[in-house]
């Protein structure tokens, strides 16, 4: 299958920082790629879905000025985390996909600690 | 918007036995059904997918059944295996709208 690559897959940061979370699909061209929010043993949660050179739809929720998401290249998408505080922390995991409902190739995701 | 429900949340079989997990959805413009497995502390990965087209599709020990007028479909995995222990995701999609998941099936293979 095709992969997805993610960096960093782990960062701690102090509250009030801003993270930078990037995504970057290695053997693909992604039109479309997701970002999921996975709380210790539950669901992948979409926050938002992205598209090459077009702005991210956010899911109903999310804070867009918060969760900023920029998918500059079709290789390339990225999640900041802005003023991050403590009930931010989780871990997230981005997939691409050539297609809105085609296969999704995960990424190993990030877990963000922010104290 | 789409919904999908997924049970059981936890299932323990013994080894050699068959597992099955059971999503619904609610859209019935779905087509699109894949099932994913995510190891602790690992990536999700497509184990299986079917389409409306096909009401069966089978992968060695895995198939996955889709009934398309009760909005239903199955993950069957038989003759279990150690490795086989993982939490199991369900998802649907019409084609216009992202992938929507189910909560997860956290299988245990006991040896």
């Amino acid at each position: 299958g095709a992969v997805v690559s993610q960096h960093p897959s782990w960062v701690i940061c102090k509250s009030g920082t801003s993270v930078k979370i990037e995504c970057r699909s290695l053997d693909f061209q992604a039109t479309t790629m997701f970002w999921y929010r996975q709380f210790p043993k539950q669901s992948l949660m979409l926050m938002a879905t992205s598209n090459e050179g077009s702005k991210a739809t956010y899911e109903q929720g999310v804070e867009k000025d918060k969760f900023l998401i920029n998918h500059a290249s079709l290789t390339l998408s990225t999640l900041t985390v802005t003023s991050a505080h403590p009930e931010d922390s989780s871990f997230y995991i981005c997939s691409a996909s050539w297609a809105l409902a085609a296969e999704q190739f995960f990424g190993p995701g990030t877990r963000l600690t922010v104290l | 918007g789409e919904n999908v429900e997924q049970h059981p949340s936890t299932l323990s079989v013994q080894e050699g036995d068959s597992a099955v997990i059971k999503c619904t959805y609610s859209d019935s413009a779905s087509n699109y059904f894949p099932w994913y497995k995510q190891e602790l502390g690992k990536r999700p990965q497509l184990i299986i997918d079917i389409r409306s087209n096909v009401g069966e599709k089978k992968d060695q020990r895995i198939a996955v059944t889709l009934n398309k007028t009760a909005k239903h479909f199955s993950l069957h995995i038989t003759e279990t295996q150690p490795e086989d222990s993982a939490v199991y995701f369900c998802a649907a999609s019409s084609g216009n709208t992202p992938l929507v998941f189910g909560k997860g099936t956290r299988l245990s293979v006991i040896a």
